[in-house]
This record gives structure tokens, sequence and C-alpha cells, in this order.
């Protein structure tokens, strides 16, 4: 499977600035998505991370708050804009398989605190 | 509405005493459904992917099985090794967020030396 990588791995950031997570493959991979998982909750999914074109997102979640970037097909940014404590999460890229595009394997993460 | 549910919350063994976590899922198709590990401090490791009912998958001492309605992952002779949090994902067919993961909200799981 693809070795997935993500920056920075955790941030302690405060209220009201941004902070740009990176998310980058050593394969080039069809599919990637970014997902959030809020303290003590299971995974939950912001968008998808389209390359060359805009990311579709999921309900609750917006293009001003969550703006993605997918330059190419090995590399994604999400970046979390104005920053709430609300916003303490570990964000997570993930993948789909070369093999078979339904499986996903994802990245370790990326645990951001907000003051 | 899709939903999955995981069950128990938490599960505590004696090293090698075998046992079931469940998935139960309420979704109108269904495209695969998917078993991940998490440690703490880590993204989730993928384990098995089912996509119809009777399927089994076995790794080591994990062995997925799938329903029409729930998946078990059975642990067998289970060791501390395999303690950590398991995850169930649906992947469900139609709706517009094609390869969307929904996901239960897992099961702990500790096994004692």
């Amino acid at each position: 499977s693809a070795v997935i990588s993500q920056k920075p791995s955790r941030d302690i950031c405060q209220r009201g600035t941004s902070l740009t997570i990176q998310c980058q493959v050593d394969s080039q991979v069809t599919m990637m998505f970014w997902y959030r998982q809020q303290p003590g909750q299971s995974l939950t999914l912001i968008a998808t991370a389209n390359q060359g074109s805009e990311a579709t997102y999921e309900s609750g979640f917006v293009i001003d708050k969550f703006p993605i970037s997918r330059p190419n097909l090995t590399f994604s940014t999400l970046t979390v804009s104005n920053m709430s404590p609300e916003d303490s999460s570990i964000y997570l890229c993930s993948v789909s398989s070369s093999r078979n595009y339904n499986e996903q394997f994802f990245g370790p993460g990326t645990r951001l605190t907000v003051l | 509405e899709d939903q999955v549910t995981q069950s128990p919350e938490a599960l505590r063994l004696q090293e090698g005493e075998s046992s079931s976590l469940n998935c139960s899922y309420t979704v109108s198709g269904l495209r695969g459904l998917f078993w991940y590990r998490q440690d703490p401090g880590k993204g989730p490791e993928f384990l098995f992917t089912l996509y119809s009912a009777g399927e089994e998958k076995e790794k080591e001492r994990l062995k997925a099985t799938l329903t029409k309605k729930e998946s078990f992952l059975h642990i067998t002779a289970p060791k501390p090794e395999d303690s950590a949090t398991y995850l169930c994902a649906v992947q469900f067919a139609g709706g517009t967020s094609y390869g969307k993961l929904t996901f239960g909200q897992g099961t702990i799981l500790t096994v004692h030396p």
C-alpha cells in the first residue's frame, strides 16, 4: 500500500488563526480524502480532494472554513481557517488503493489543539 | 439515514479468551464494509474489506464475516498486542460522494496478559 505522510503531526494554535495541513503520498493515487476525528468520536468525512478542480464537501463543511488544494496526484492540503476551540480534532487524509478503489488507507493524522 | 453502529463500546478480555465485535448497519445499498484497527495517536490501519453476505476474510487471529445487516470481527486467542480500537466503516452504493466511508463509533479492545 501507499506510504502516506502528514505535516505537521501536531500543533497548538490560537483562536482566530489558520493552519494548513499537508498530505504527501509516495505514489500517484486517484482519490484523496480528508476526515476529522473529534475527541472521543469516530471519523467524519470533510471532503474529497479532486485533482485539478474544486473539492467536494460533505454536508456541514464549507470551503471558506476548510479550503482544500490538490495540485497533483500525490499531494493535498487542508486549511482550517479562523480556528476556534471546537476545531480541536485529529485531521486525517486517506487515499484510495491503486489495486481496489473502494479501499482506503489513512495517514498518521494531525492532532490540532486550538486555545 | 445510513448508520453504522458498533458494539460493545469497550471489551476487556484475558489473553487467549476469544470473542467477537459487532457492526450493524442500515444502508440503502452496500458497496463495501471495511474493518480498521486504530492504535492511540495513529491513523486507522486497514484490515479487511467485505462486499457480500456470506463473505469471510481472515488475517492471523482475526476473522471478519458479513451478513445482510451486520458484520462480526472474531478474535481468536487474543494477545495483549491486539489491544486497540477497532473501527467498522461502510461505503454505500448511490449518493453523490463516491468513496465516502461512514464510520461506527468503534470498539475499544483491551487484552490483559
